[in-house]
């Protein structure tokens, strides 16, 4: 059940867009995305629940398509501090187990 | 508010020994997660703690094991311990009993297995 990201790796240069996909076979509750850094914790950015509702920062955007229980993490204008790894965590349903993407590598170079 | 704390931040052990890992969450926060990292594996769940009761399980085996007291903190403990499970050991808390269950994360404690 865990969900599959695409791609694995991304390289950008500051300014560029980045596209971050993540696929369930398995309807869901919720999708989470997290960044974390090398040597530190990960970072809650955004929550999206089934139905619309989304929760995170600002300036990050992200879809959540229920026909095919797919999720889309959009960095755009990319900054040099974008860069790290990126997460996305399903839930089934509320109270359910979360489980975690292997992760999409984003490096941001000058 | 203050954040996820987890002590220690760093272990070294051998094999056969056995571990214990301390998380407190955030103030009010009553779900406690433990997940395992190792690189090429992303975050894989061991288990979950609401309320002091167990609430959601992993596929690890038993010798990783884990409580959660009155207060919401939660240990882990990790007997007979294997040379695979080095890894880095992270715990999340959230309030799981809303409509958005984001999770937030310690630092983690890196242990290693001799």
């Amino acid at each position: 059940q865990q969900p599959v990201q695409s791609p694995q790796a991304v390289i950008l240069r500051e300014g560029e867009d980045a596209v971050i996909n993540c696929s369930s076979s398995k309807a869901l509750y919720s999708v989470h995305w997290y960044r974390q850094k090398h040597g530190e914790a990960p970072v809650f950015l955004m929550i999206l629940l089934k139905g619309g509702e989304q929760k995170g920062h600002d300036k990050i955007s992200a879809s959540f398509n229920e026909k095919k229980q797919q999720s889309s993490l959009y960095l755009t204008a990319s900054q040099l501090s974008y860069s790290g790894t990126y997460f996305c965590g399903t839930e089934k349903n509320t109270g359910n187990q979360f489980y975690f993407g292997t992760g999409t590598s984003l490096t941001v170079i000058p | 508010k203050a954040g996820v704390t987890q002590t220690p931040r760093y272990l070294i052990k051998t094999r056969g020994q056995q571990v214990t890992l301390s998380c407190s969450p955030i103030s009010g926060h009553r779900s406690v997660s433990w997940y395992q990292q190792t690189p090429g594996q992303g975050l894989q769940f061991l288990f979950e703690y609401f309320s002091e009761t167990q609430r959601n399980k992993g596929n690890f085996p038993g010798r990783f094991s884990g409580r959660q007291f009155s207060n919401s903190r939660s240990e882990m403990n990790v007997s007979t311990l294997e040379l695979g499970d080095s890894a880095l050991y992270l715990c999340a808390s959230s309030f799981r009993s809303g409509t958005y269950n984001e999770q937030f994360f310690g630092p983690g404690t890196r242990l290693t297995v001799l």
